[in-house]
């Protein structure tokens, strides 16, 4: 089975901290995203990489940033965390090609004060 | 640009009754179409996925979809509902890239099941 694990369950940072989310992946997947869940509008992706050291912008890339200097691990940056940055992050691999299903993790729920 | 729509935010439905949950989508091309399950507090698995051939599609649980591209629509079935079921379901259109698959999703349908 696909493992997809997201160092952090529950984090509480306050506004203007630098925030790291961190994801590892075990099965050698090519592709790795980073989704944004919020009520009311589903999952809204951030930024994915297809492979090691690239990254292309999602629809909301706007106050993030990412990292994917290992195959396994793909990381999501808040520069200068804002409120409106509150939310349920969710991370996702796939081994990439057509319809290769995303395998997720089970979240980090982000709060900043 | 793809989008896809799920107009129902929360169904009921009683234990033991049939379940139809919408999904219309958006996309010039012909799409592949995904629906997931997130229990609470839990991460999204994969219920099934089309992307060729037939257009009724079986997965996991006991779940099924319809592709109907006249009717740009792939809505999920079941024929009777476990308590378990209760989740948020979210069906997605997935766009190639040149760099890899992209899926947009829908904003989901809250599933309650009355025992």
């Amino acid at each position: 089975d696909v493992k997809v694990t997201q160092s952090s369950r529950y984090l509480v940072k306050r506004t203007g901290e630098k925030v790291f989310l961190e994801c590892v992946q075990d099965m050698d997947h090519e592709n790795m995203f980073w989704y944004r869940q919020d009520p009311g509008l589903g999952l809204r992706l951030i930024y994915f990489s297809y492979d090691v050291k690239m990254k292309e912008k999602g629809d909301i890339p706007e106050g993030y940033s990412v990292s994917r200097e290992k195959k396994e691990r793909f990381s999501l940056i808040l520069e200068s965390a804002s409120t409106n940055q509150t939310s349920m992050y969710l991370c996702a691999s796939s081994p990439g090609g057509e319809s290769s299903p995303l395998h997720f993790g089970n979240g980090t729920r982000l709060t900043v004060t | 640009a793809q989008s896809v729509t799920q107009p129902d935010i929360h169904i009921t439905v009683s234990e033991g009754a049939s379940l139809e949950l919408r999904c219309n989508y958006s996309y010039g091309a012909t799409p592949y179409l995904f629906w997931y399950v997130q229990s609470p507090g839990q991460g999204l698995q994969l219920l099934l996925k089309y992307f060729s051939g037939d257009t009724l599609v079986q997965g996991i649980k006991g779940f099924e979809a319809e592709f109907k591209r006249s009717q740009s629509s792939f809505n999920l079935r079941k024929p009777s509902v476990h308590w378990s079921d209760a989740a948020e379901y979210f069906c997605a259109v997935e766009k190639l890239t040149g760099g890899g698959n992209k899926l947009t999703f829908g904003t989901g349908t809250q599933l309650k099941v009355e025992l």
